[in-house]
């Protein structure tokens, strides 16, 4: 079955570097993408790509079956859901979600 | 463009009856998702279009559900003889198929709950 792994909590100091792990059993999935998600509104992309990247603070990591994403600088404003999701070039899946506590 | 939206917001319906949800995505974006989403989860995808075409749909799509996007640009979905099963958050997603990976914009979805 296609699956995404992420852990369900993690917990960061401001000013800290926060890392979120992900792997899956996605067949022909060759790409990450990294959503950022604030109760009712719109889940919104950080980063994504078949290779490490980066989009200001955040960080991806990058292996065939495996992501993590990095966030600099943890803020209490970054506490949120973040969905790791897997695909190839059309349908995607996505993981259950890390929700990211942030400990001022 | 202000992105994706979908409408309504919120609908509460009693078990039994039909509802239906609109997405109007991004105007210059081909393809159009449908996910849902129970509390705890990640959304999961029920359908997609290229266009007006219907390119796959998820085993989570029953009989009672169905997905128009007749022009290929706003799409709908209906859920006939609603279940409490269905209460969920419906969202809806638009990209443009180009070469590459194609990124995925959400709209805020649509909570259902069922009574």
């Amino acid at each position: 079955k296609d699956q995404v792994f992420q852990p369900s909590t993690v917990a960061s100091s401001e000013g800290a570097v926060v890392e979120i792990f992900c792997n899956h059993s996605v067949s022909n999935a060759y790409n990450f993408f990294w959503y950022l998600h604030f109760p009712g509104c719109a889940p919104r992309l950080l980063v994504k790509g078949s290779k490490p990247s980066q989009q200001g603070r955040y960080n991806m990591t990058y292996e065939r079956f495996s992501s993590s994403l990095l966030i600099l600088q943890v803020r209490e404003a970054d506490a949120a859901v973040y969905y790791c999701v897997c695909g190839g070039y059309q349908k995607v899946t996505f993981g259950t979600g890390t929700k990211l506590q942030v400990i001022p | 463009d202000t992105g994706v939206s979908q409408d309504p917001r919120h609908k509460i319906t009693k078990r039994g009856q039909n509802v239906t949800f609109r997405c109007d995505p991004i105007s210059e974006h081909n393809r159009l998702y449908w996910y849902r989403q129970t509390l705890g989860q990640g959304p999961e995808f029920l359908t997609y279009f290229q266009n007006e075409a219907q390119l796959e749909k998820s085993r989570l799509l029953s009989d009672r559900f169905s997905a128009e996007r007749p022009k290929g640009s706003f799409s709908t979905l209906e859920i006939q003889r609603t279940e409490q099963g269905d209460s969920a958050m419906y969202l809806c997603a638009s990209s443009y198929k180009g070469t590459g990976v194609d990124e995925q914009f959400f709209g805020p979805g649509t909570r259902l709950t069922v009574l």
